[in-house]
């Protein structure tokens, strides 16, 4: 079956550096999607990863090891604003997006 | 401005009625998808569209129904609206074969 797994809830400090891991299994693999949700938003696109390693963009990486299944979504100098639910999906074979429930991020001052 | 625009904003429905739900893009993207997300349970897909003319059954598609008749337009219709339909819809597109999801600002549906 499909699936994707990644933490449901994670708090940080401001300031600091958090890392949001995602595992997923999927029939077929066309690359791993991160999503930014704020509550009673929409989803935002944040980082795309089909290739082996770490992506960078600003504050935000983002990393996949296609080999183990694995993603990371780091987020440095945190700020408040970044109170948010992160979504994981890996997009299969049909080139259908495969959702994780989410992560909660917690930013406290 | 090129995006997704989804109508109505929020809903109150009472059991048994029908209802459309509509969303329209503008950015001539293939595909467009309708989610229902709850709470702990994540996007689960309802329908999806690869393409005008076209459509397919996701996760959970009992009790909705879709339409393509034209690249823009993807409405979703609940026949006879149930209170575990309550839920925050949202519809999205993408360009297809490894393009990113554009979602739209959703619909808040409450059954009573």
């Amino acid at each position: 079956g499909q699936n994707i797994d990644q933490p449901t809830e994670m708090t940080a400090t401001e300031g600091a550096i958090v890392q949001i891991n995602c595992t997923y299994q999927t029939s077929g693999f066309n690359g791993l999607f991160w999503y930014q949700q704020h509550a009673g938003e929409a989803p935002t696109f944040l980082s795309y990863n089909v290739l082996d390693g770490l992506e960078e963009k600003g504050r935000f990486s983002s990393f996949l090891s296609r080999s183990k299944g694995y993603s990371y979504l780091l987020l440095k100098e945190l700020q408040m604003k970044d109170s948010a639910s992160y979504l994981c999906a890996a997009m299969d074979s049909n080139y259908q997006l495969i959702w994780g429930a989410g992560t909660k991020l917690i930013i406290k001052p | 401005i090129a995006g997704i625009t989804q109508a109505p904003t929020s809903q109150i429905l009472a059991a048994g009625r029908r209802m459309t739900l509509r969303c329209t893009q503008d950015m001539r993207h293939n595909a467009m998808y309708w989610y229902r997300q709850d709470l702990g349970l994540g996007l689960r897909l309802i329908h999806y569209s690869n393409t005008a003319g076209t459509t397919g059954k996701g996760e959970v598609p009992d009790g909705y129904s879709v339409s393509r008749a034209n690249t823009d337009d993807f409405p979703l219709t609940l026949a006879s609206a149930v209170p575990s339909q309550t839920s925050v819809y949202f519809c999205a597109s993408s360009q297809g074969e490894g393009g990113g999801y554009t979602f739209g600002s959703g619909t808040r549906l409450t059954v009573v």
